[in-house]
């Protein structure tokens, strides 16, 4: 595609429940990141995948967070057992090689809000 | 421990001014920073970067300039035009985070021209 695509827009969740955002990157970008802001926040790192690497899951919060990435392509990051601290809009960005100097291209975001 | 801080969440300037959004930072390591900028139910776009080997870098209207010395960074736009009313978030790699995108942002900065 011709950005990155996340789905959905806005996800409206009960405390308790599992969530799953996905994240489709620009074709050919090898890089992949999980952000996610919190009101009146800035972004907040949360896991990187790279390739076939490993991912780096240093900044996700709890272990009730996870994410996937299949085929070195789209991306799936779940929350479970949701609490209303995790409402915040959840960012995915892509970029071509994992450099400093690579921009980040985010998609437009989906915000959860947990009631 | 807020490592990249924008201690001013908004400016209005008047189209046709300068805009300056200011930005510091704690970690004497950041050796890279960058400005994104985000529109309303968009992800963050990015503006411009500069290294810690520089004290300037130019694009068209956009300028960053650093004083390592300060550990602060800011952001000048001349001519402020009414579509740069935007978030700006500074940015800066995670330490450690080594070639990867995987970065630290500041709070934001809310800047609104008015025609």
């Amino acid at each position: 595609g011709a950005g990155v695509s996340q789905s959905p827009s806005n996800k409206v969740t009960e405390k308790g429940k599992d969530v799953e955002l996905r994240c489709d990157p620009i074709s050919g970008h090898t890089a992949l990141y999980w952000y996610r802001q919190s009101l009146g926040q800035g972004l907040e790192f949360l896991i990187y995948f790279q390739g076939n690497s490993a991912p780096d899951k240093s900044g996700l919060p709890s272990d009730r967070f996870s994410a996937e990435r299949t085929g070195g392509s789209v991306s799936t990051l779940t929350i479970q057992r949701t609490q209303q601290e995790d409402s915040a809009v959840y960012l995915c960005a892509s970029s071509k090689i994992p450099t400093v100097g690579e921009k980040l291209f985010f998609g437009s975001g989906t915000q959860l809000s947990v009631l | 421990d807020q490592q990249v801080k924008q201690n001013s969440p908004s400016l209005s300037v008047q189209e046709g001014r300068i805009s300056i959004l200011n930005c510091d930072y704690t970690n004497s390591m950041f050796d890279y920073f960058l400005w994104y900028k985000k529109y309303p139910a968009e992800g963050p776009t990015f503006l411009i970067s500069i290294s810690s080997i520089k004290d300037k870098n130019e694009d068209g209207r956009f300028t960053v300039f650093l004083n390592k010395s300060a550990k602060h960074l800011s952001l000048h736009i001349v001519p402020s035009q009414p579509g740069d009313s935007a978030v700006y978030f500074c940015a800066a790699p995670k330490e450690g985070s080594g070639n990867t995108g995987k970065l630290i942002f500041g709070q934001g900065t809310t800047l609104q021209v008015k025609p």
